[in-house]
């Protein structure tokens, strides 16, 4: 069955750095595109960034909060997601979530819908 | 962006149908696309897709649970309702002026 783990969250100051992973396992994981996204305080959801199949050439998207910042990056070869995340403000503290993206719009490479979602870890940006 | 805009709870009673609205404006819900998605998350869980191109159900989602939109709201029913329905949910939409989809702020709901 599908599986994403997530790990590399934790306490961290303002303007502090920190790399998330994501391992997937139990499906083709070059075939799909992937994405963070993050509930935070009031469990608001928020869609983080997206990033297409290829790891060479690969269509990468933002929110406008995080852009600059956050940085996605995958290894197909290790079936592996990354978010390294700098700057980092307290308003980033979030439990963080790997999902895989079932659905892109026909334009603009947009994630439309996550089929799969991992356990989250919790980013948490605190002085 | 701002979220789409979800009534913070809505409850019923066991077998009985509810309806979540989920309201946003032309530029996502509204939009030409029908690119809503609606997902279940229970306290401590991840959530779960259970809608997507506003109608479609993803393989093992319960018949109960059902999407529609008209205009720029979008709605959730579920029918039969079940204890284990009690849950949050959320729906989330393409929106025209960004690359990211935006979520609604949740729904809770009870089931009596």
């Amino acid at each position: 069955q599908v599986q994403l783990v997530e790990s590399g969250g934790g306490l961290v100051k303002p303007g502090g750095s920190l790399r998330l992973s994501c391992v997937a396992s139990g499906f083709t994981f070059s075939e799909y595109y992937m994405s963070w996204i993050r509930q935070g305080p009031g469990n608001r959801l928020e869609w983080v960034s997206s990033m297409s199949t290829s790891s060479y050439s690969p269509h990468t998207n933002y929110a406008d909060s995080v852009r600059g910042r956050f940085t996605i990056s995958r290894d197909n070869a290790k079936n592996s997601l990354y978010l390294q995340m700098n700057g980092l403000r307290v308003e980033d503290t979030a439990v963080y979530y790997c999902a895989r993206v079932t659905r892109i719009a026909a334009t603009g490479n947009v994630p439309l819908a996550a089929d799969n979602w991992g356990q989250g870890t919790l980013v948490t940006v605190s002085s | 962006q701002s979220a789409l805009t979800q009534p913070a709870s809505v409850s019923g009673s066991p077998g009985q149908s509810i309806t979540i609205s989920c309201t946003g404006s032309s530029s996502d819900v509204g939009s030409y696309n029908n690119y809503v998605s609606w997902y279940q998350q229970h306290p401590g869980k991840a959530p779960k897709l259970v809608i997507y191109d506003v109608t479609n159900r993803p393989s093992g989602v319960s018949n109960r649970f059902s999407g529609s939109k008209s205009g720029n709201t979008a709605s959730l029913t579920i029918s039969g309702l079940l204890p284990e329905d009690e849950a949050d949910y959320y729906c989330s939409s393409y929106i025209i002026t960004s690359t990211l989809g935006v979520f609604g702020g949740g729904t809770k709901v009870t089931v009596l």
